[in-house]
């Protein structure tokens, strides 16, 4: 398995007040993601970086801020937390292209965010 | 816009049955598409991928799937599913050099004794 974990695994918290998840990998991989899982929806790319300090939005950036100032690290903030933002967060990383193939993309067990 | 459909939602199959799980992606340029299995409370696992050549794929735990460029579909198939197999089953599609995923919405796997 892919070295990637999450932290904190369950987190519940009230409206309005900041979050941060936080996804460590030890496979030095380049691309690192983070998606919202809910149902209905399947996963949905939040953020992603391609290095450090290099991040980019993805089709549901509103009300999350990304960093990444070491390889292994990719934070999720939730500046204030509203309840549309309750779900499951899923981070994945990725080696990218090499070779003239597409790397998948492997995950992290999820943190479960629960905001009242 | 990319897009992933499965058009099933929830689907039962007796155990020792066979699996066709549908996914059907529009796409302009080669797809390279992916499916991945996640059982409940889990993380997500990949099945197989397909980036180009042979157009079925063979997968882990006795998987396959089979690229059609003319129907636009990757269906994933199992000749005899087991209990263990009950999951929930997501395609999704690549793009880029950024290798960003965009996943379809799901199909969830009930097997029955």
């Amino acid at each position: 398995d892919a070295g990637i974990t999450q932290s904190p695994r369950h987190k519940v918290t009230e409206t309005g007040t900041p979050v941060t998840l936080r996804c460590h990998q030890t496979e030095n991989h380049r691309y690192m993601y983070w998606y919202r899982q809910d149902p209905g929806h399947g996963l949905r790319l939040i953020h992603y970086s391609y290095g450090v300090k290099d991040t980019d939005k993805g089709e549901v950036s509103d009300g999350y801020s990304v960093s990444r100032s070491k390889t292994e690290d990719f934070l999720l903030t939730l500046e204030s937390a509203t309840s549309s933002q309750t779900s499951v967060y899923f981070c994945a990383i990725s080696p990218g292209t090499s070779g003239g193939s597409y790397n998948e993309q492997f995950f992290g067990p999820g943190t479960r965010l629960t905001v009242l | 816009a990319q897009s992933v459909t499965q058009p099933d939602i929830h689907i039962t199959v007796s155990e020792g049955a066979s699996l066709e799980l549908r996914c059907n992606y529009s796409y302009g340029a080669t797809p390279y598409l992916f499916w991945y299995v996640q059982s409940p409370g889990q993380g997500l696992q990949l099945l197989l991928k397909y980036f180009s050549g042979d157009t079925l794929v063979q997968g882990i735990k006795g998987f396959e799937a089979e690229f059609k460029r003319s129907q636009s579909s990757f269906n994933l198939r199992k000749p005899s599913v087991h209990w263990s197999d009950a999951a929930e089953y997501f395609c999704a599609s690549g793009r880029g050099a950024t290798n960003k995923l965009i996943f379809g919405t799901g199909t969830l796997l009930a097997v029955q004794p």
